[in-house]
This record gives structure tokens, sequence and C-alpha cells, in this order.
């Protein structure tokens, strides 16, 4: 059961172009949002996050929108760079008892920025 | 710099044997995770530590066993390899009180022919 859905699969992008990954949750017990970056033969790596309870977060091109109704977050990277190019999981967090986090991971886009 | 460092990064075994995989990290961080990565599913967690004393299962833990031999090493066995756990393995380390960040080691690439 996967509990939180993302899509698409793989997305190619022109340079310059808005790149759009959407996710969607289940569980409401989630507390932080963070989307991770991954590039080839590395591991993930922490690109943004966001609170439930703000509807939008900017760090430079990459923007999170949050939808808490729907249940729905979406990654938007602006200006697209061939750089970018990678794979990008959104994520959601639950806090544990006596500290840590525990993360649940979307099943991950590839992104493909072309000339 | 402090990281996370992961040994082997390629392991090719067979059906049956028994592998470990370690994992060590020098960023002081008291949580320690252990996460397969497959094509089309993700990264899902294994096992979660919180201090030498403490493990934890994720959502796929069958076939899997862990130790914690200090706080900075934290090593994932399997007993006895079958080919559906041919994966990419990953380490992550958190502070205590972190939210939402972890850290990964380089991944582990383990094919069990």
């Amino acid at each position: 059961q996967q509990q939180v859905k993302q899509s698409p699969q793989s997305l190619i992008v022109q340079k310059g172009g808005i790149s759009i990954i959407n996710c969607a949750y289940e569980n409401t017990a989630f507390d932080y949002f963070p989307w991770y970056q991954q590039f080839p033969g590395k591991g993930p790596a922490l690109l943004i996050a966001i609170r439930p309870d703000v509807s939008e977060k900017k760090e430079g091109r990459f923007t999170i929108s949050f939808n808490k109704s729907a249940k729905q977050f979406s990654l938007h990277i602006m200006d697209s760079q061939p750089g970018d190019s990678a794979t990008y999981f959104c994520a959601a967090s639950k806090s544990l008892t006596g500290g840590g986090n525990k993360l649940t991971f979307g099943t991950g886009t590839q992104l493909k920025v072309e000339l | 710099d402090a990281d996370v460092t992961q040994t082997p990064r390629n392991r090719i075994t067979k059906t049956g044997k028994r592998i470990m995989l370690e994992c060590s990290q020098t960023k002081g961080h008291d949580r320690m995770y252990w996460y397969r990565q497959d094509p089309g599913l993700g990264l899902r967690l294994i096992y979660y530590s919180f201090d030498v004393k403490d493990i934890n299962k994720g959502e796929i833990s069958d076939g899997y066993s862990v130790s914690r031999q200090a706080q900075a090493k934290f090593s994932l066995s399997l007993e006895s390899a079958i080919p559906n756990q041919t994966a990419l393995y990953f380490c992550a380390t958190s502070v205590a009180g972190g939210r939402y960040e972890q850290f990964f080691g380089p991944g582990t690439r383990l094919t069990v022919l």
C-alpha cells in the first residue's frame, strides 16, 4: 500500500521550462513534507521541505505548493537547467516518540532537462 | 567532512548466502536507518535505530536483520539471500530532533543470483 503517490514517473523538459511533479498522501498524521533529489550514483539529499500549515514555500528556483484539503503537494522547478536532471522523491515525515523522524517516500520521478 | 559511508559499494552473491552490508558515520547522529530502493517503488524503510540499545522494524523487515555495534555503526544482514533482494541499499542518519532531514550514504548495489 503506497501511502505517498507520485507522478509522473518520468519527465522531459526543455531548458528554461517549468518542471512540475505531483504527490498525494493519505495519512493526515504526517507533519512535514520534504522533497529529496538524487543524482546517479549518489544517495538522496534534502532539497526543500514544507509544513502542512503553509501553502507555499520557495527556495530559489524550487517551490513547493501544498493543498491540505486535497492532501496533495507539488514541486515546481522554474527555469529548469540540465544540472537539475536527477530523480526527485517526494516524502512525508512523521516525528517519532523519542526524537528522529520516519520518512515515507513516493515512487520517484526521473527528470531530464534537455538543451 | 562529516559523512556517511557504506561498504561494499557493489556486491554480487548467490542465493542462500549470508551477506552483511556496513554503514559508518562521522556526523555524530544518534538515529540511523536502512532503506532499499527499487525502480518504480521508491525507497522503503527496512530498519531504524535510535541508539545502540534500540532497534525498530520498518515496513519491509522480513528477511533482514540489523546490528547497531556503536553509535557510528549500523549493519544490515541478509541471512539467506534471495533474488528478490536484489536492490540498491541506502543507510541514512538524522539528528535526534530532526523533523524531516536524513543524510544518506552513497548506497550499496546488491545483486543476488
